[in-house]
C-alpha cells in the first residue's frame, strides 16, 4: 500500500517567517495530495490540495508544490502568524475508493 | 455541503467492555465513509472504509469491526476493548472532489 513520510515532525518559526513541510510518497499511481490542519483537540480541516496534473497551487499565504518524478510534495506557509500554530498532515491517494494515506504530522509553532 | 455527526465526543471505558461509536452524514447520498484512529501525537491510521450499504473493507486486523446498516450511517464496534484501543476516532466522508470532511471525533480512553 501507499506509504507517506513527512518531515520535519516539529517546526518552530518566528512570526513573519516562512514554514516548509515536506512529504514523500511511495505509490507512483497516487494522483491526489491534500493537506490538513488540525488544532488541538479538533478535527482535521482541509487547507489546500493538489492533483497530479499540476505542479504548484497557491491560496493566499499557502502554497503546495508537487514533483511527480521524485514523488514528493511540499507545503509552504509564508508570513506565518500565531494562528498558523497547529499540526499539519499531508496525505496521498491513488483514487482507489478515495482512500487517503496520511503522513505522521508536523507540529508547527509560530513564535510571536 | 456535507455535515458529519459523530458521538459521543468523549468516552471512558474499562478494558474488556464493548464499544459502539456512531457516525451519520447529512447533505449527500451514497458517500464513501471512513473510520480513522489517531493515537496521541501520531498520524491518522485508516481502520475501515465503506463504499456502500453492507460493504466494509478492513485495513488493519484488530479487535474492532465496522458496519454500515444505512446509506449515511457508519458504526465502529468492539466486543472487548483493549488498552491499545485508546485514541481519537474520526469518521470521514468523501466530499466530492474536495477531499474528506471529518466528523468532530470521539476521544476514547480505555482504563
Amino acid at each position: 500500500g501507499e506509504n507517506v513520510e513527512q518531515h520535519p515532525s516539529t517546526l518552530s518559526v518566528q512570526e513573519g517567517d516562512s514554514a516548509v513541510i515536506k512529504c514523500t510518497y511511495s505509490d507512483s499511481a497516487s494522483n491526489y495530495f491534500p493537506w490538513y490542519k488540525q488544532e488541538l483537540g479538533k478535527r482535521p480541516q482541509l487547507i489546500i490540495d493538489i492533483r497530479s496534473n499540476v505542479g504548484e497551487k497557491k491560496d493566499q499565504r499557502i502554497a503546495v508544490t508537487l514533483n511527480k518524478t521524485a514523488k514528493h510534495f511540499s507545503l509552504h506557509i509564508t508570513e506565518t502568524q500565531p494562528e498558523d500554530s497547529a499540526v499539519y498532515f499531508c496525505a496521498a491517494s491513488n483514487g482507489h475508493d478515495y482512500k487517503l494515506s496520511f503522513g505522521a504530522g508536523t507540529t508547527v509553532t509560530v513564535r510571536a | 455541503s456535507q455535515t458529519i455527526h459523530q458521538w459521543p465526543a468523549t468516552l471512558v471505558q474499562p478494558v474488556g467492555s464493548p464499544l459502539s461509536l456512531e457516525c451519520t452524514v447529512e447533505g449527500t447520498s451514497n458517500p464513501n465513509l471512513y473510520w480513522y484512529r489517531q493515537a496521541a501525537g501520531r498520524g491518522l491510521q485508516l481502520l475501515f472504509y465503506s463504499v456502500g450499504i453492507g460493504q466494509i473493507s478492513s485495513e488493519v486486523p484488530q479487535n474492532l469491526s465496522a458496519s454500515r446498516p444505512q446509506d449515511r450511517q457508519f458504526i465502529l464496534s468492539s466486543k472487548k476493548l483493549l488498552l491499545s484501543d485508546s485514541g481519537f476516532y474520526l469518521c470521514a466522508s468523501i466530499s466530492g472532489v474536495r477531499g474528506y470532511t471529518f466528523g468532530s471525533g470521539t476521544r476514547l480512553t480505555v482504563v
